[in-house]
């Protein structure tokens, strides 16, 4: 089957670095997406890693390592306003997202 | 950044009615649309996956004479959640996809579905 883990919750300190992994398995691989979702709201699209390596957007990075099965969302300079949850979505070999069930990030003052 | 428009935000419905939920791709062609449905603290359900001009492809145990998907255009699709009940009640989000396979998906605002 497929699947893809995230943590469920994480808590993090205003201005400090957090980390949130994601690991999967699926049928196929066509690149990963991180999205962004506050409570109450649709999710918004953050990154998207289809090589191996790091991509950097300013105060956030996505990293993939598809021989693993693994990519992380760092966060730097943490906000409160970063308080949200964070979605880990697959592309697998028929297109279609696989999504993980979230990991909800607390930031705390 | 790619823009989609979802309308209305919030609707209240009677039981047994029918609601029609509109999403837009603004500033680009949308081959691809997505319904999903999250209920509270969960993750994104998908419901179906509609390509332009033709008929939507629905989910395992989604009801496809219940929720209705049209994908008449490239920049509109809509959802009629036909003869609502209290347990439609949800948040349904639409999604859009430019041409290409690998394009993100930009979501729309999402709706909040009450069924009184």
């Amino acid at each position: 089957g497929q699947n893809i883990d995230q943590p469920t919750e994480m808590t993090a300190t205003e201005g400090a670095i957090v980390q949130i992994n994601c690991t999967y398995q699926t049928s196929g691989f066509n690149g990963l997406f991180w999205y962004q979702q506050h409570a109450g709201e649709a999710p918004t699209f953050l990154s998207y890693n289809v090589l191996d390596g790091l991509e950097e957007k300013g105060r956030f990075s996505s990293f993939l390592s598809r021989s693993k099965g693994y990519s992380y969302l760092l966060l730097k300079e943490l906000q409160m306003k970063d308080s949200a949850s964070y979605l880990c979505a697959v592309l697998d070999s028929n297109y279609q997202l696989i999504w993980g069930a979230g990991t909800k990030l607390i930031i705390k003052p | 950044g790619a823009v989609v428009s979802q309308h209305p935000s919030r609707v209240i419905c009677k039981s047994g009615t029918s609601v029609k939920i509109e999403c837009r791709s603004l500033d680009f062609q949308a081959t691809t649309m997505f319904w999903y449905r999250q209920f509270p603290k969960q993750s994104l359900m998908l419901m179906a996956t509609s390509n332009e001009g033709s008929k939507a492809t629905y989910e395992q145990g989604v009801e496809k004479d219940k929720f209705l998907i049209n994908h008449a255009s490239l920049t509109l699709s809509t959802l009629t959640v036909t003869s609502a009940h209290p347990e439609d009640s949800s948040f349904y989000i639409c999604s859009a996809r430019a041409r290409g396979e690998n394009s993100p998906l930009h979501f729309g605002n999402g709706t909040r579905l009450t069924v009184t």
